[in-house]
């Protein structure tokens, strides 16, 4: 099982593109959600799924649309970044929200 | 509605030291309580859960935690820190709302191994 995966790894964006942060999980899980890490803010919830078709807003969902059309994939847009995007994104999944999270490794994007 | 505080945003100890990390949580109901644990450039990982049962819970790694009920409280202990268990260490709860369960981090504790 290659778990939850991330791509890319590292991405440079100018100020007003557009791009698609991959998430895939090889599981089953129903769960899946997105977080933003930033230096003294710790995990912050930009949105989560609890099974194919439905998603839901975390704390920090300005900016970021996502859709679950699989339950395998939960990919996250960001639809005009801004240098205020600039962090490390990690997926995760799990069979439902209270059991263990399983982690991606992380995307670093970095806004100019 | 849930929240996570951890005390100290970075816990500084020597090699062979007692580890401890603190975690308290506001919840209106039992929660599930969860410490991960993140090591440079990767992801976090599962050190240890509380669901149900025995409030004292061991992990990987050597570390345990004591849930607390009445101090609200699942504070992380290793008895003798290795310079390997430097790493950023996270406090989860995870409680029903809404037919679901939606995790809550807290913002982490960095714990720094001296020789």
């Amino acid at each position: 099982n290659a778990g939850v995966t991330q791509t890319p790894k590292f991405q440079v964006l100018k100020t007003g593109q557009s791009m698609t942060l991959q998430c895939a999980q090889d599981m089953n899980h129903e769960y899946m959600s997105w977080y933003r890490q930033d230096p003294g803010m710790g995990l912050r919830l930009i949105h989560y799924s609890v099974g194919a078709g439905i998603t839901d807003q975390g704390e920090v969902p300005n900016g970021y649309n996502v859709s679950r059309s699989t339950t395998e994939d939960f990919p996250l847009r960001l639809l005009s970044a801004a240098p205020s995007q600039t962090s490390v994104y990690f997926c995760a999944s799990s069979r439902t929200g209270g059991e263990t999270q399983y982690f991606g490794p992380g995307t670093r994007l970095l806004v100019l | 509605a849930q929240s996570v505080t951890q005390l100290g945003s970075h816990v500084s100890v020597s090699e062979g030291a007692l580890v401890l990390l603190r975690c308290n949580y506001s919840s209106s109901v039992p929660p599930y309580l969860f410490w991960y644990v993140q090591y440079p450039n990767q992801g976090l990982q599962l050190l240890l859960k509380y669901t149900t049962g025995a409030t004292l819970v061991k992990g990987i790694n050597g570390f345990e935690a004591e849930f607390k009920k009445s101090e609200t409280s699942f504070h992380l202990t290793k008895p003798s820190a290795h310079m390997s268990d430097a790493a950023e260490y996270f406090c989860a709860v995870s409680e029903a709302s809404g037919g679901s369960y939606i995790p809550t981090f807290g913002r982490g504790t960095s714990l720094i191994v001296h020789p």
